[in-house]
Parts: C-alpha cells; structure tokens; sequence
C-alpha cells in the first residue's frame, strides 16, 4: 500500500482560481515533498517541507504540514492553464529507507 | 532544465526478454533511485543506489536488477519481461543518502523511459 494518498483524486478549476488537493500519510517522515508531472513525463520537484516545519511557501505554492494528523496540504493560488499538470506527494521516512513513497496523485484540469 | 537524462526514451519489448534502462545522473548527485511507474498511478520505488552499492530496495522480483557506476550512470536491468512490466520507468538523483537525511533534498527525475511489453 502507498505511504501518501491524495485527495482529491482529480480537480478541475478556471484559470484564476485557487487548487487545493491534500495528502495523507501513515508513518513517521523526515520530510513531504510535492512533485508535478506533465502528461506521463518526468517529476518536477516543487517543494519539500521538512518534519519540523508547518508552512511553506514557493511562489505561488504553498504547503502545509501537520504532523500530528499525518496529513499535508499543497495550494496553488491564482491557477494558469499551465498548472494542468498531476500533483503527487512523497514521504521521505527514515524508517522506509530513505527512500520515496509516492500517492497516487491529484489530477489538475485548468480551464481557460 | 533537468540534471538527470534517461535512454531510451521508448522502447518495445516482446514477453520473455531482457531489457537493459540506462540514466545519467546529476554531477555530485551519489544517491540514484529507480521508480516504475503504471499508468494512472504514483511512482513505485524498484530499488536505491548510494556510491555504487544498493541500499534499500522496494517490492520487486529479483528479476529487477541494477548497477550504479563511478561517472554517476546507471542501469536498471529487468529479465523475463512479463506484460505488467508495461510502465514508465524513472530514474532520480539526489544528495540525500541515509547519512545525510535530515539535510532534506529534493530528488530530480528524468523523463523516464516508456516500456511497452507485447
């Protein structure tokens, strides 16, 4: 099973306005990093918020990150038909190895 | 814009055969992670490399085999192909290893290579 599930699964909003979507997590993490991808291309690496961190901000992103709920939040404010994209979150858990584990990912639609 | 090139960037395999991915990391970049990847799902993490030595490995069959070299290469080989092998398969360079974890790096992927099994 995968350490991250987002939520929504898929999200269509218009050029302007606010994308949300939320991932949730079981274990303990070092760090949650959000990652976008185009049409089944490669991951581009957006933020990466670490254990001991709650927000924080890059550009128009903006993550939030509850260890308590397990659970961390990705925002892109002011959306543009460019964001069409997938969103996935990764846990970086020393007690996984340090490796990635992945959701399934939010699916963004951005209308013009 | 990427540190990280894969090749090939498609390549067609029939059922029973052996197909060799190769990736060319990013310079400094001693950690190399594998990644399979279904359509319409996350990433699945195949198996991890730091300085040439797997150190972690997902839930895959030996089958699923690698190599990390000196020039910040690597391979990722897989034998007996079965269909389900059909995926996008990504290669990711980082500066995290398990010394250097609580630094917090991101990791950079490649484009991926799609395998496609018939």
């Amino acid at each position: 099973s995968q350490q991250g599930e987002e939520d929504p699964q898929a999200l269509s909003i218009q050029e302007g306005e606010n994308a949300t979507m939320n991932c949730s997590y079981k274990t303990s993490i070092n760090n949650l990093q959000w990652y976008r991808q185009n049409s089944g291309r490669g991951l581009v690496h957006l933020i990466l918020i670490r254990s001991n961190e709650r927000e924080k901000h890059s550009g128009r992103l903006r993550v939030t990150l509850d260890t308590s709920k397990k659970s961390s939040s990705l925002l892109i404010t002011a959306s543009r038909a460019a964001d069409t994209a997938s969103y996935f979150c990764a846990t970086d858990a020393r007690a996984a190895g340090n490796k990635l584990t992945f959701g399934g990912g939010t699916r963004v639609l951005v209308k013009p | 814009e990427t540190g990280v090139t894969q090749s090939p960037t498609h390549l067609i395999k029939t059922r029973g055969q052996q197909v060799t991915l190769r990736c060319s990391s990013q310079s400094g970049h001693n950690t190399v992670s594998w990644y399979q990847q279904a359509l319409g799902q996350g990433p699945q993490f195949i198996f991890q490399y730091y300085r040439e030595e797997e150190n972690g490995r997902g839930n895959f069959p030996p089958r699923f085999s690698g190599l990390q070299f000196p020039n910040y290469s690597s391979e990722l080989n897989v034998n007996a192909l079965e269909l389900d092998d059909s995926a996008l398969y990504l290669c990711a360079s980082s500066l995290a290893s398990i010394f250097s974890t609580r630094a917090g790096y991101g990791y950079t992927f490649g484009s991926g290579t799609r395998l496609t099994v018939v």
